[in-house]
């Protein structure tokens, strides 16, 4: 079973540039979530998505960030436009309904830097 | 609110020593409880979780965690540290059959060095 895949794994862009992060979850799995690090900092909820629609957005920090999941398949996440405070590593996991049992399964992140 | 406590940013231990790294939750419901462990480079990946079945659970790679409700503490130790446990280890908490709301909230990590 493929795991949880993200994509770039790298990312460094100017201040104002658009980034788009990717995050493939694992096939039949209902639940997303995206989350982010920054630095030196602990590891923050930004949103939740069931299917294509999204359950809990409350951790998103602001207007520049748009999440979507189109199809109830892959979720992309897109910056625009960057600044300094976004850098940072962002997750994201996905689980079955029953997350308590199966437990969430996280990827192995984007790093994002902008200078 | 829930919130997660991880005391240490920094654990350093010898190889063969004891590993304890401290996590301290709080929860107006009874929560779910996750260790998580991240080694360079890679993503999070789970130790072990406390969902109300036995408070004390057995992990991955020799882990264990135990729930203790009166000290509202999820400690996680393992008899004898191997060098390949320098990682950094975040203890999550989540709320219990809430469907709405499932988010985890994480500690700051605490980051684990195993000296030879």
């Amino acid at each position: 079973e493929a795991g949880v895949t993200q994509f770039p794994s790298h990312s460094v862009i100017e201040k104002g540039q658009t980034v788009t992060l990717r995050c493939d979850p694992i096939s039949g799995h209902d639940n997303l979530y995206w989350y982010r690090r920054v630095m030196g900092k602990e590891i923050k909820f930004l949103l939740h998505f069931v299917k294509e629609s999204k359950q809990d957005e409350s951790g998103m920090p602001n207007n520049r960030f748009l999440a979507e999941r189109t199809g109830g398949t892959y979720s992309t996440l897109k910056v625009q436009p960057a600044e300094l405070e976004d850098s940072g590593v962002y997750f994201c996991a996905s689980s079955f309904r029953d997350r308590t049992t199966y437990g969430y399964t996280f990827g192995s992140g984007t790093r994002l830097t902008v200078v | 609110a829930q919130s997660v406590t991880q005391l240490g940013s920094h654990v350093s231990v010898s190889e063969g020593a004891l590993v304890l790294l401290r996590c301290n939750y709080s929860s107006s419901v009874p929560p779910y409880l996750f260790w998580y462990v991240q080694y360079p480079n890679q993503g999070l990946q789970l130790l072990l979780k406390y969902t109300s079945a036995a408070t004390l659970v057995k992990g991955i790679n020799g882990f264990e965690a135990e729930f203790k409700k009166s000290e509202t503490s999820f400690h996680l130790t393992k008899p004898s540290a191997h060098m390949s446990d320098a990682a950094e280890y975040f203890c999550a908490v989540t709320l219990r059959r809430s469907y709405n709301t499932d988010k985890l909230i994480f500690g700051t990590g605490t980051r684990l060095q195993v000296f030879p």
